[in-house]
């Protein structure tokens, strides 16, 4: 079975500091690994993919098969990054994801 | 916005009471999949579909229904048997790129039952 995880249902972080949301996964195969972000009063969107090895908004994931982990990285978090963030993992070929249980990022001033 | 719609954004039912959650896509996309939200819980995925006429239970289907007679449209029922249904329910469509798979979110109905 598929499972994802955050540790962290919680992380708070004065605005320039470095930050760091945590996500390993558990799946026999290749994975898709994927960040969505839900701003307050807004709905839930794609952040970035592994797949595309892209940066959006100043961030980062790397994919670690090793340790089968999935990272979400910013050098330096502004106030604006403040949200929910979850971590997602699909199955190669499949349309379904499987969540984790997300992160509260709170940046203050 | 649009692309992907949910109506309505709340909902109130009573117990023993069946309701209906709407959810339509122009989007072209083949597959569409509903959610539960809950506190703490993340997503939790009820039924999906990858084509018109088919559909698949997720996690946690029991206490709900589906159909898929068109492309644009895949509506939930949450039936009187769905134990705890109190909570923001969020409909997806996806495709497949070679980008990989993305999943669209609708905005999510917030359904209270009294």
């Amino acid at each position: 079975a598929q499972r994802v995880t955050q540790p962290e249902k919680l992380l708070s972080v004065f605005k320039g500091a470095p930050v760091e949301l945590k996500c390993n996964y558990s799946y026999s195969g290749s994975p898709e690994l994927f960040w969505y972000v839900q701003y307050s009063r807004q709905r839930l969107q794609l952040l970035l993919r592994h797949i595309s090895r892209e940066s959006i908004k100043g961030f980062t994931a790397d994919l670690n098969k090793g340790e089968t982990s999935f990272h979400l990285k910013k050098p330096f978090a502004q106030e604006e990054d403040s949200a929910m963030y979850y971590c997602a993992l699909s199955g190669s070929g499949y349309s379904t994801l499987t969540f984790g249980k997300g992160t509260m990022l709170l940046v203050s001033p | 916005d649009g692309g992907i719609t949910q109506s309505p954004k709340y909902l109130f039912r009573k117990e023993g009471q069946n309701v209906t959650l709407s959810c339509e896509q122009n989007l072209n996309h083949d597959a569409m999949h509903w959610y539960r939200q809950d506190p703490g819980q993340g997503l939790r995925l009820i039924y999906y579909s990858q084509i018109v006429n088919d559909f698949q239970k997720g996690d946690i289907a029991e206490g709900y229904s589906v159909s898929r007679e068109k492309k644009e449209s895949f509506p939930l029922t949450v039936t009187s048997a769905q134990k705890n249904p109190t909570a923001f329910y969020l409909c997806a469509s996806s495709t497949r790129t070679r980008g990989g798979n993305e999943q669209f979110f609708g905005p999510g109905t917030r359904l209270t039952v009294l």
